[in-house]
């Protein structure tokens, strides 16, 4: 089945520096969607960004990923962290085989940022 | 914002007693997703639906939890049956279609504790 990879359990950095969260992925499928949500404590995941064309920069709320099938990565990246992106990161995807098209999610990346 | 509602947004059962959540979807989304995140952050996708059928479940979903989707009623994911592992954040997630290029929103989720 698929699977995802996040390698950094916990990231901690000072306001203002860049981040990158790695998100390497598994799949049979050729037809997948890629996202990254986020979570603050206590709320509801959101989506962040989301991508399935191959090395294409995605963007959003000053985050851009893109996605490279040649290494099964969609990183995570940040220029310059604010201490309101402290949370948990979560790369998923979504494959369009079969029925339902449910989300297979890495275990999270914990941002935390220090002022 | 999602417009996801789950309630309650915390339970707290014996084991062996019976623990259900409800989930009303975004207005228009046919698609629902019930998920579980364990304390590890860990997610499991359990079930869902396109209006009211069952697309996909995982079999730990087919023993000991039911969920339906009714018309013009809430969702509901109930544990028949509740086991300390079953200790987690139950999130209920909602979608406009099925496919790549639809995010799922997520509700705050329900926590449940199993005594």
């Amino acid at each position: 089945g698929d699977s995802v990879t996040q390698t950094e359990g916990l990231v901690t950095l000072t306001e203002g520096l860049p981040v990158k969260l790695n998100c390497t992925y598994q799949t049979a499928y050729s037809d997948v969607a890629f996202f990254w949500y986020v979570q603050h404590l206590n709320e509801a995941p959101k989506l962040l960004l989301r991508s399935s064309t191959d090395n294409k920069r995605t963007e959003h709320q000053g985050f851009h990923a893109t996605l490279h099938k040649s290494s099964s990565s969609f990183h995570l990246q940040k220029s310059s962290v604010q201490l309101s992106d402290s949370a948990l990161y979560f790369c998923a995807l979504s494959d369009h085989m079969g029925a339902g098209n449910k989300l297979t999610f890495g275990i999270g990346t914990r941002v935390l940022v220090r002022p | 914002n999602s417009k996801v509602i789950q309630t309650p947004r915390y339970l707290v059962k014996g084991q062996g007693q019976k623990a259900k959540m409800r989930c009303i979807p975004e207005k228009g989304h046919p698609v629902v997703f019930w998920y579980q995140q364990n304390k590890n952050n860990e997610f499991k996708f359990l079930i869902n639906f396109q209006n009211q059928e069952v697309l996909q479940q995982i079999d730990m979903t087919e023993k000991r939890f039911s969920a339906e989707c009714p018309s013009n009623s809430p969702c509901s994911l109930e544990i028949q049956s509740s086991e300390a592992g079953d200790s987690a954040l139950y999130l209920c997630a909602s979608s406009p279609g099925l496919g790549g290029s639809y995010e799922q929103y997520f509700g705050p989720g329900t926590r449940l504790t199993v005594l």
